[in-house]
């Protein structure tokens, strides 16, 4: 079966600084891997999403994510967080023959002055 | 641009009571879902239905029941509540099979059972 970690619960940055969230996921052909975003009170939006080609992606919002097999990880990254960034952020894996997504248990943003 | 749109937003209900939780999609899109979201939990699937007329069941669907009313409208229906069925529910539609489609989201219903 396909499961998704996202080892960090919370996550501190001060605004201005670099951001990486981590993602790591158990399947064993080529995932489809997306990061979502929930801000507080909304539902959950799509920051981007990798299917193949290009292990580097560029999604919404200035964010990018990494595709790396060797280490069956899916990195989300932005180089200067805002303070709007603040939110709790899932990773999920889609996989051709399972018929929905496996959400990770989400890391919690908080961005400092 | 509508998305996703769930009624109602909130709901408080006593122990035994049933409420219906109502979805609708403007998208046409043929997939349509039901999450459930706990702290520390992250987001767990109740039912989905991957074409009209089929639903099928995901990790955590009991005491729950779902209607694919038509493409557009999916519901979730609790026939007795439970304490431990509060939470806050997503609904959540794509265009086709999600592992290769994103998913639209609601902006959730927030049910406590008391």
């Amino acid at each position: 079966a396909q499961s998704v970690t996202q080892p960090d619960i919370h996550i501190t940055v001060s605004e201005g600084a670099s951001l990486e969230l981590r993602c790591n996921y158990s399947y064993g052909a080529t995932p489809y891997l997306f990061w979502y975003v929930q801000s507080p009170g909304q539902g959950l939006q799509l920051l981007l999403k990798y299917f193949s080609g290009d292990t580097l992606v560029q999604g919404i919002k200035g964010f990018e994510a990494e595709f790396k097999r060797s280490q069956s990880s899916f990195n989300l990254r932005k180089p200067s967080v805002h303070w709007s960034d603040a939110a709790e952020y899932f990773c999920a894996v889609g996989a051709s023959g399972y018929s929905t997504l496996t959400f990770g248990k989400g890391t919690m943003l908080l961005v400092s002055p | 641009n509508a998305g996703v749109t769930q009624t109602p937003k909130f709901q408080v209900l006593k122990t035994g009571q049933s409420m219906t939780l109502q979805c609708a999609q403007d998208m046409n899109h043929n997939s349509m879902y039901w999450y459930r979201q706990d702290p520390g939990m992250g987001l767990r699937l109740i039912y989905y239905s991957a074409s009209e007329g089929t639903t099928d069941k995901g990790e955590v669907p009991n005491g729950y029941n779902v209607s694919r009313l038509n493409k557009r409208e999916f519901s979730l229906r609790l026939e007795s509540a439970a304490p431990s069925q509060t939470s806050v529910y997503f609904c959540a539609s794509s265009d086709r099979g999600s592992y290769n489609s994103p998913l639209h989201f609601g902006n959730g219903t927030r049910l406590t059972v008391t």
